[in-house]
């Protein structure tokens, strides 16, 4: 089965630094990748996704994540983060085969942007 | 506007009572997805559909039931067979091509 992993819980930074919240994925075949944001009480807004090509892909609100084939990483960044990025962020991959329309999350990471 | 629309968005029940979350989208998309969050954890995975009149369980199905009669419409139930209904519920859809899963803004059930 496919499945990704966010392997810290929290991520602290301060404003005007970069950030990277990391992901590892494990999936048979070419992976579908994504990047979800989540305010409190609010559903996952789309950030950025994987499907071809570069290795780079850029999303929404100055976020980009580069795809790392032999690491099997999906780390999402931003070169100056902004305490509005405060959230909770999930990456997820889409099945392959009979299951392409399933989903796996991540465990979430909390992103902590101080003053 | 496309989009989801997840009603109500607090919904209060009693014990023993069964309730029904409503899920409909305009985006025509073919799969449609219900997802419980807990506090401080990621996304279990409770049904989906990926085409009209046909559902799969997810990981965490018991208690719970929906129906996919129309493509825009996805109910969930929540039974009382759920002993822990409260959480934050999502229901998202996506199309039959490698795209993303658009999400809802949710409803959080509380049992009192």
């Amino acid at each position: 089965a496919q499945s990704v992993a966010q392997p810290e819980d929290q991520v602290n930074v301060a404003e005007g630094n970069p950030l990277t919240v990391k992901c590892t994925y494990s999936v048979s075949g070419n992976p579908y990748l994504f990047w979800y944001v989540q305010y409190p009480n609010r559903g996952l807004q789309f950030l950025l996704k994987y499907i071809t090509g570069d290795n780079l892909v850029k999303g929404s609100y100055g976020f980009e994540a580069e795809f790392n084939k032999s690491q099997t990483s999906f780390h999402l960044k931003k070169p100056s983060a902004l305490v509005s990025d405060s959230a909770l962020y999930f990456c997820a991959v889409r099945d392959v085969g009979d299951n392409f329309n399933k989903f796996y999350f991540g465990s979430g990471t909390k992103l902590n942007v101080k003053p | 506007d496309g989009g989801i629309t997840q009603s109500p968005k607090y919904l209060f029940r009693k014990e023993g009572q069964n309730v029904t979350l409503s899920c409909e989208q305009n985006l025509n998309h073919d799969a449609m997805y219900w997802y419980r969050q807990d506090p401080g954890q990621g996304l279990r995975l409770i049904y989906y559909s990926q085409i009209v009149n046909d559902f799969q369980k997810g990981d965490i199905a018991e208690g719970y039931s929906v129906s996919r009669e129309k493509k825009e419409s996805f109910p969930l139930t929540v039974t009382s067979a759920q002993k822990n209904p409260t959480a934050f519920y999502l229901c998202a859809s996506t199309v039959n091509s490698p795209g993303f899963a658009f999400f809802g803004q949710g409803t959080r059930l509380t049992v009192v």
